[in-house]
């Protein structure tokens, strides 16, 4: 069966300082890779998706990058976290093709400082 | 266009009682409807899905309802439980390429004993 994992589960960082957050995919081969933020009590925003290694694409413009270094592995980033980037950070996977559903992980609560 | 509108936003229903989450899009290009249900610190685990071609799905206490001339879906949970109680997600997607998946806004549901 296909796993997916993200850590830290919590975070908490000063205004300024950098970040990663790390989602791995367990059980399935090239999958499609996404990030999604939910801000608290409100639904989901797609950040980043991602086809294949190294294909990356943004939904919308943030002071936040993406990177897909192996298959099942995708990374978010950022240089200088800004108080706005407080949030739930969210992974999830899909099969390619048609009529298939994304899989969530458990999440990253981020809070900036 | 890419709307998916969802309601009620919060819903208190009796142990036993029928819960009812309606959602509606304007898209006529979407080609599959996920429902997704999260708990609270938790990620969206998908709950039941259903194309167009079909008018309902049943998955033991969950159904989705769907009438495709209105451009309008539903959950229904029959004999909810206290153990229900969590936030419900409607979705819509296109099928091709990467699964771009919209989201409605979210229903908090509590189930009372």
């Amino acid at each position: 069966s296909q796993t997916i994992h993200q850590w830290p589960a919590t975070l908490v960082q000063p205004v300024g300082s950098p970040l990663s957050l790390e989602c791995t995919v367990e059980g399935t081969s090239n999958p499609n890779l996404y990030w999604y933020r939910q801000a608290a009590g409100r639904g989901l925003q797609l950040l980043f998706y991602s086809v294949g290694i190294g294909q990356i694409s943004s939904e919308v413009p943030q002071n936040l990058s993406a990177s897909r270094p192996q298959d099942r592995q995708f990374i978010l980033s950022s240089k200088k976290l800004l108080l706005s980037d407080s949030g739930f950070y969210l992974c999830a996977w899909s099969r390619t093709g048609p009529y298939q559903p994304q899989h969530f992980g458990d999440g990253t609560r981020l809070s900036i400082l | 266009q890419q709307q998916v509108k969802q309601s009620p936003q919060s819903l208190i229903v009796q142990k036993g009682g029928i819960s009812i989450i309606n959602c509606a899009y304007e898209n006529t290009a979407f080609d599959y409807f996920p429902w997704y249900q999260q708990f609270p610190g938790k990620g969206p685990a998908l709950l039941i899905a259903i194309r167009p071609d079909v008018s309902e799905k049943k998955e033991g206490r969950f159904t989705i309802s769907f009438n495709k001339s209105a451009k309008q879906f539903s959950l229904h949970i029959m004999d909810s439980q206290p153990g229900d109680s969590a936030t419900y997600f409607c979705a819509a997607s296109l099928s091709g390429g990467y699964q771009k998946v919209t989201f409605g806004t979210g229903t908090k549901l509590q189930v009372i004993p």
